[in-house]
Order: C-alpha cells, then structure tokens, then sequence
C-alpha cells in the first residue's frame, strides 16, 4: 500500500515556507525522503526512522510521527533551488539489504521569485 | 552526478523488439534496483538485487527480465513490451552498512523508454 501525500502540489514565494505530508495505513520502520527536478535522477534528502526523530538538510527539515504512521517534511524560507517533486518512499520491513520502499504519488514544489 | 549511470538515455522500441537497458553503479555498493516512473503514478519498484541475488520481484511481467552479474551492473532485458510500457526507468543502488532501513538509495538519471 504505498503511502499518501499532500498537498499534491504548492506554489510558493521565495522565503516562504511550506509543510508536505506522508501517511501510511501500516507501521512505518523508515521514511525516506527524496527532490526530483524535471529531468533529472531524484536526490536523496533524508531518512528518518522510528522513535519520532527530526532531521534537517540546509532548510530543510523533516519529523517523523510513529503513532500517526505519518512524515513531514519542512521547506522553510524556501529558496528557487527547492523547486521539484518531492517523494517520500517508506518502508514498512527490517531487512539486512536490498531495502524495498514503496513511495508517494509526489508533491510538487514551484518556488517563484 | 550520484555515480549511477544508466544506458541509454533515451530508446524508441516497437513491440516486436529486443533491447536492454544498462545501469552502472560507480559506488561500491552491492545491492541494486529497477524502478520504473510513468507519468501521474508513483514511483514503482520492480525488482531488487541484494549481493546479485534477486531478493524482490514486484509482480513485474516477464517480458521484463532482470540480470546482475556483478555487484557494479544492473541490466533490464526488454521483449515484446507494449505501449503501457512506456515509462522512465530508474536504476538505483545502495550499501548495506548493517543498519537496516537506513540504506540511502542513489538514483541514475533514468531512461526515457517509447515503446510504439
């Protein structure tokens, strides 16, 4: 069951900030967070595992709710860079290797000047 | 760059035809996998190579058929394929440091497959 992300897309400002979303219907054991520009291969931002941990890249940070089974991610004083679809990929097994993350429908960001 | 690189970047396929898709990975890692992004879908992960063994098969038809010969090389072999197949298929690779669910998968930049 892949998880459920919102919104599905956000316009903003530059120095604006914004919230995305990603909820599952199973226990989480990790939420991995990824920015994909058109064109492009997606770049890995961050994970967060459970216990509720918080995370942070440049200005962008991320917390990770157990018991909601749900990860957001923060875009703060967002900047043209931050433009992109964001996709969160979580995975619900502890496994050695080969992890499998099924991941969200995305989030586009569009950041104007 | 992420050290993935994926070959070629663009292919234009009949559905009659043979063709493979290539993915190197330059990072030392040793598992591997076969996403594949259509347009208004999710990312879908196809299969998953843990020290060049196939650990996941995600229901894919087997006119998609997988190879990894070593721990550096991905390959997606393509037969008969239809127009739904059309689609970006990612390659991506990981290292299993022993802390499981905290590989970071690195992305190659895909290739464009038009299946007519």
């Amino acid at each position: 069951q892949q998880p459920v992300q919102s919104p599905q897309a956000v316009i903003l400002r530059e120095g604006e900030d914004a919230v995305i979303n990603c909820s599952s219907s199973k226990a989480l054991y990790s939420v991995h967070w990824y920015r994909q520009k058109h064109g492009e291969a997606p770049v890995f931002l961050m994970i967060l595992l459970k216990g509720g941990e918080q995370k942070g890249h440049e200005k962008i940070s991320a917390s990770f709710n157990e018991k909601k089974q749900q990860s957001s991610l923060y875009l703060t004083a967002s900047q043209l860079s931050y433009s992109g679809t964001y996709f969160c990929g979580t995975d619900i097994v502890v496994k050695a290797a080969g992890n499998k993350l099924t991941f969200g429908g995305g989030t586009r960001v569009l950041v104007k000047p | 760059e992420t050290g993935v690189t994926q070959t070629p970047r663009h292919l234009v396929m009949g559905m009659t035809n043979k063709k493979s898709l290539k993915c190197e990975q330059h990072l030392g890692h040793n598992a591997m996998y076969w996403y594949k992004q259509s347009a208004k879908k999710p990312l879908e992960l196809m299969f998953v190579y843990s020290l060049e063994e196939r650990v996941e098969n995600n229901s894919v038809p087997s006119r998609f058929s997988p190879e990894c010969p070593n721990s550096s090389h991905l390959f997606l072999h393509l037969h008969t394929l239809q127009p739904e197949d059309s689609a970006l298929y990612l390659c991506a690779s990981s290292q299993d440091a022993g802390l499981a669910g905290q590989e970071t998968q690195y992305f190659g930049p895909g290739t464009r497959l038009l299946v007519l």
